[in-house]
């Protein structure tokens, strides 16, 4: 069973800063790496994913930085902006015994952009 | 609109009753999750249909809780005899791929 752990928990950035969120997983079998993010009373929007054979990926002003070696990625976002102020979830992939993949997601990290 | 629809929004109802939501998938998506979500916490996996099959449960649903998913289109949460403790954000989402998710906008549950 996966388990994904999410850092920080909250973040408070300047309009123009570079927040950064860090995931953490165990399981290393799988191959795809995804970043959500989620406004209040909206479910969760597919942001950008990854996969292990590359260690970065942009679209836009976000970036996912991947470290295949220390089981770990990372989400950066580019000249942030009050609009990206959301909750953004890191996930990773479990394998059920049925055929089935489930996506096992962080606990989220707040994230504020003040003007 | 070709995104995940789930009804209601919101549910307001007294311990002991029992409430069902629904959920229509995108239309070409054969792969459809429920996932709960409370306050401060990432979703979490409930159970998995592949077209009309129910393939996966998670050990979070108790058999108060049932879905099904007939002809492998939209589907149905129901919860029995609900708890304080089922208060969450009941998610839908689908995929035509394994990982490639769409969520829906989610029904919020209240028990009191």
């Amino acid at each position: 069973q996966q388990q994904v752990k999410q850092s920080p928990q909250s973040l408070i950035v300047q309009k123009g800063g570079i927040p950064i969120i860090n995931c953490a997983y165990e399981n290393t079998a799988f191959d795809y790496f995804p970043w959500y993010q989620q406004f209040p009373g909206k479910g969760p929007a597919l942001l950008i994913a990854i996969r292990p054979d590359v260690s970065e990926k942009k679209e836009g002003r976000f970036t996912i930085s991947f470290n295949k070696s220390a089981k770990q990625f990372s989400l950066h976002i580019m000249d942030s902006q009050p609009g990206d102020s959301a909750t953004y979830f890191c996930a990773a992939p479990s394998f059920s015994g049925a055929g089935s993949y489930q996506l096992t997601f962080g606990k989220g990290t707040k994230l504020s952009v003040i003007p | 609109d070709t995104g995940v629809s789930q009804n209601p929004r919101h549910k307001i109802t007294k311990r002991g009753q029992n409430v069902t939501f629904r959920c229509d998938p995108i239309s070409e998506h054969n792969r459809l999750y429920w996932y709960r979500q409370t306050l401060g916490q990432g979703p979490e996996f409930l159970t998995y249909f592949q077209n009309e099959a129910q393939l996966e449960k998670s050990r979070l649903l108790s058999d108060r809780f049932s879905a099904e998913r007939p002809k492998g289109s939209f589907s149905t949460l129901e919860i029995q005899r609900t708890e304080q403790g089922d208060s969450a954000m009941y998610l839908c989402a689908s995929s035509a791929t394994e990982y490639g998710y769409t969520f829906g906008s989610g029904t919020r549950l209240t028990v009191v």
